[in-house]
C-alpha cells in the first residue's frame, strides 16, 4: 500500500458525460502527480500541482481539468467525454523535500474509466 | 519529446534463471531515471530512484545500473521467481522539467515454475 488513494476505482459511464476522478496523496505529500494509462499507450503525463498550484502540463486535452485543494486532495475531471478516453488514470504524489532529486513518486491504484 | 525505450518488450524466462532488461533515455539534461515495478491489477511500485552516472542500485535479487553518458540503465533479476512476474518501467525526468515521469513502455517479465 503506497498510502495514495483515489476513489472510484472503477466507472462506467457514457459518451458526452463529465466524471471526477479524485486522489488522495500520502499524509505530507505536496506535489500530485495525474497519470493516464490507455491501452494503445504507456503511461502518459498529464498534469502536475504542488502545493495547490499548477506546475506542469503534459498531454491533457482541454476537456480535461484539475485542481488541488487546500488539504492537498486532488481531482481530475473529464468532460464530454469519449470512447477514447477509456483508460487507467493513476494519480501519484512525491514530498519534493529540498535536493529532492532522488525523491519518488508513489503511485495510487488507479481508476478505471470506461466510456461507452 | 522526450524518447525513453525499453527492451524487450516481453519475456519468458524459467524459474532460477537470471534475466536483464534494458532502458534507454536521452543522454542529454538528464536529471534522474526511475525504476518500476507493475504487477497486474496493482498500481507500479518504486524499485530504484538512479541520479547520478555510475550508480548501481540493489534490493535484493533486483539490481540496476545507470550510464547517463550513453542514456542506457539496466536492471538485472539473479535467479527468477515466479513471484517476479511483472512489468518493469522505467521512467526518465529531465533537468528543467517539473518533475513529471517520461515513461517507457515497459518490459513484461514472465517467470515459468
Amino acid at each position: 500500500d503506497s498510502g495514495v488513494t483515489q476513489t472510484p476505482k472503477h466507472l462506467i459511464t457514457a459518451t458526452g458525460q463529465r466524471v471526477t476522478l479524485r486522489c488522495s496523496p500520502r499524509s505530507g505529500d505536496l506535489s500530485v502527480y495525474w497519470y493516464q494509462q490507455s491501452l494503445d499507450q504507456g503511461l502518459q503525463f498529464l498534469i502536475q500541482y504542488y502545493n495547490g498550484e499548477e506546475r506542469a502540463k503534459g498531454n491533457i486535452l482541454e476537456r480535461f481539468s484539475a485542481q488541488q485543494f487546500p488539504d492537498l486532495h486532488s481531482e481530475l475531471n473529464l468532460s464530454s467525454l469519449e470512447l477514447g478516453d477509456s483508460a487507467l488514470y493513476f494519480c501519484a504524489s512525491s514530498s519534493r523535500t529540498a535536493g529532492g532529486r532522488k525523491e519518488t513518486q508513489y503511485f495510487g491504484p488507479g481508476t478505471r474509466l470506461l466510456v461507452l | 519529446i522526450l524518447n525513453v525505450e525499453q527492451s524487450p518488450q516481453s519475456l519468458h524466462v524459467q524459474e532460477g534463471d537470471s534475466t536483464n532488461f534494458t532502458c534507454s533515455f536521452p543522454s542529454s539534461n538528464f536529471y534522474a531515471l526511475h525504476w518500476y515495478r507493475w504487477e497486474t491489477a496493482k498500481s507500479p511500485e518504486a524499485l530504484f530512484v538512479m541520479t547520478l552516472n555510475g550508480d548501481e542500485k540493489k534490493k535484493g535479487r533486483i539490481s540496476a545500473t545507470l550510464n547517463t553518458k550513453e542514456g542506457y540503465s539496466y536492471l538485472y533479476i539473479k535467479g527468477s521467481q515466479p513471484e517476479d512476474s511483472a512489468t518493469y518501467l522505467c521512467a526518465f525526468i529531465s533537468s528543467g522539467s517539473a518533475r513529471q515521469l517520461t515513461f517507457g513502455s515497459g518490459t513484461q517479465l514472465t517467470v515459468l515454475p
